[in-house]
């Protein structure tokens, strides 16, 4: 079993719509928890980080974690084209830098 | 604004030729790391460093080398290419070992194999 697990989609959704996304994980060590967002042909660029439990927003994105069910989820809200991207979940326990990535998710969003 | 660069973004080799890809961060950044992306894998660590003369074997590193003589260079380098080696390679830093900071991402060198 991969440490990490993310259905690859690809998932596509009309303009406006509400994506959401989600990663299972099976390291009960794992306490920071990271999305990515990845352009074709660019690298990956943080969207949001977490710490622990709980429920982080930030503009139209949130990020939510659930240690007890080791699932963790992201949500665009009012999705725009330009969130037309590969979406990665990340995750690493504490004192550690090498993240464990999720295989990510291609969302597509349609005008 | 500091950054991560690589080079070639774009790469054509021949199989068992020796490549290097080259890596270069302005965030003095102490941690450096390797990646290669492939459909259906998502992103493996090949090789990382901690700071200058460390380094430190990933997932995939069979194949790989990278040495650390600066804080601002990684150099990847595939010591005889092959075929399974065709894969898009990033480079990422991060700040420090016991924060858990995010990490900065390049945008990618293309490697293919012949």
């Amino acid at each position: 079993q991969k440490e990490v697990e993310q259905d690859p989609g690809p998932l596509s959704v009309p303009e406006g719509a509400i994506v959401s996304l989600n990663c299972t994980y099976s390291n009960s060590a794992f306490q920071y928890f990271m999305w990515y967002r990845q352009y074709s042909r660019k690298g990956p660029e943080l969207l949001m980080y977490t710490y622990s439990s709980g429920n982080k927003e930030d503009g139209r994105f949130t990020a939510q974690v659930d240690k007890s069910s080791k699932y963790i989820s992201l949500f665009i809200r009012d999705s725009q084209p330009s969130d037309s991207a590969t979406y990665l979940c990340a995750m690493s326990a504490t004192g550690n830098n090498r993240l464990a990535f999720g295989k990510g998710n291609q969302v597509v969003v349609i005008p | 604004d500091a950054e991560i660069t690589q080079s070639p973004r774009h790469k054509i080799t021949e199989t068992g030729r020796q490549v290097t890809l080259a890596c270069h961060q302005t965030w003095n950044h102490n941690n450096m790391f390797w990646y290669r992306q492939d459909l259906g894998h998502g992103l493996r660590l090949i090789h990382y460093s901690y700071g200058v003369q460390d380094t430190n074997k990933g997932e995939v590193s069979d194949g790989y080398s990278v040495s650390r003589s600066n804080t601002e260079d990684l150099p990847l380098t595939l010591e005889s290419a092959a075929s399974s080696q065709t894969s898009v390679y990033f480079c990422a830093s991060s700040v420090s070992t016991g924060n858990n900071s995010p990490l900065h991402f390049g945008n990618g060198t293309r490697l293919t194999v012949t």
